[in-house]
């Protein structure tokens, strides 16, 4: 079965540094996301990504967040200047171009454990 | 995006059929409701999605009713390992490029021996 892979499971990082997550989503998808989940907290939206450019962002991604996708492969999230509230999991997502009557599910990869100390 | 609202947690034992209902009272026209299942360290996974009535697969059944308020996620004889997070998320699939998944808080089911 396909899956969205990320890379690393799991990174630390000291305080300001900058961190790249990065994310293989499934090959015919079209639509990709970041969320993220604080431990013991609900999965957050962070951004969405259509056609090469972000189609939606919550108030969590400010300025010191950004993605890209650089090669036509890998969908990447860039934290600037770390805080140690940005420690949590962060999940990238994938799903293919909806049709009617299609499920429309998004696949999740297994995550990338930020701890920034 | 409507907001959903599901029990904090539940509890069942090994064998017993589990419904998890989740109210939304504002959802739009074209809003289909879906069904995630979160093991602890890992990414949800998807579970059912439907518009209306009844809808089945493999591990689970979704019900619907006429006016589409609630919904009802029923997992015949759950196991152990079916003890997850799960959450109900309405919106619109087809028309949204953006953020068709908006989490609340889910509901923690614990399946006992």
């Amino acid at each position: 079965e396909p899956e969205v892979t990320q890379t690393p499971s799991h990174q630390v990082t000291q305080m300001g540094q900058e961190v790249i997550l990065r994310c293989v989503p499934i090959s015919n998808h079209l639509y990709f996301y970041w969320y993220r989940q604080i431990l013991g907290q609900k999965v957050e939206f962070l951004v969405s990504f259509y056609n090469n450019e972000i189609s939606e962002k919550s108030e969590i991604f400010d300025d010191q967040f950004s993605v890209e996708r650089p090669d036509g492969s890998n969908f990447t999230l860039k934290i600037r200047s770390t805080k140690l509230e940005d420690s949590a999991m962060y999940f990238c997502a994938s799903r293919v171009q909806p049709a009617t009557g299609m499920n429309t599910e998004a696949f999740f990869g297994q995550g990338t454990r930020l701890t920034v100390v | 995006l409507a907001k959903t609202t599901q029990p904090i947690s539940m509890d069942s034992y090994e064998g017993q059929e589990v419904n998890i209902t989740c109210s939304h009272n504002n959802i739009a026209t074209n809003d289909y409701i879906t069904w995630y299942q979160q093991f602890p360290s890992q990414g949800p996974r998807f579970i059912i999605q439907g518009y209306k009535t009844k809808v089945t697969n493999e591990v689970a059944s979704l019900f619907i009713p006429a006016d589409r308020k609630s919904s009802t996620l029923s997992l015949p004889r759950v196991s152990l390992s079916d003890t997850a997070v799960y959450y109900c998320l309405v919106g619109d699939p087809y028309n949204n490029a953006g953020n068709m998944l908006t989490f609340g808080g889910g509901t923690r089911l614990m399946v006992k021996p």
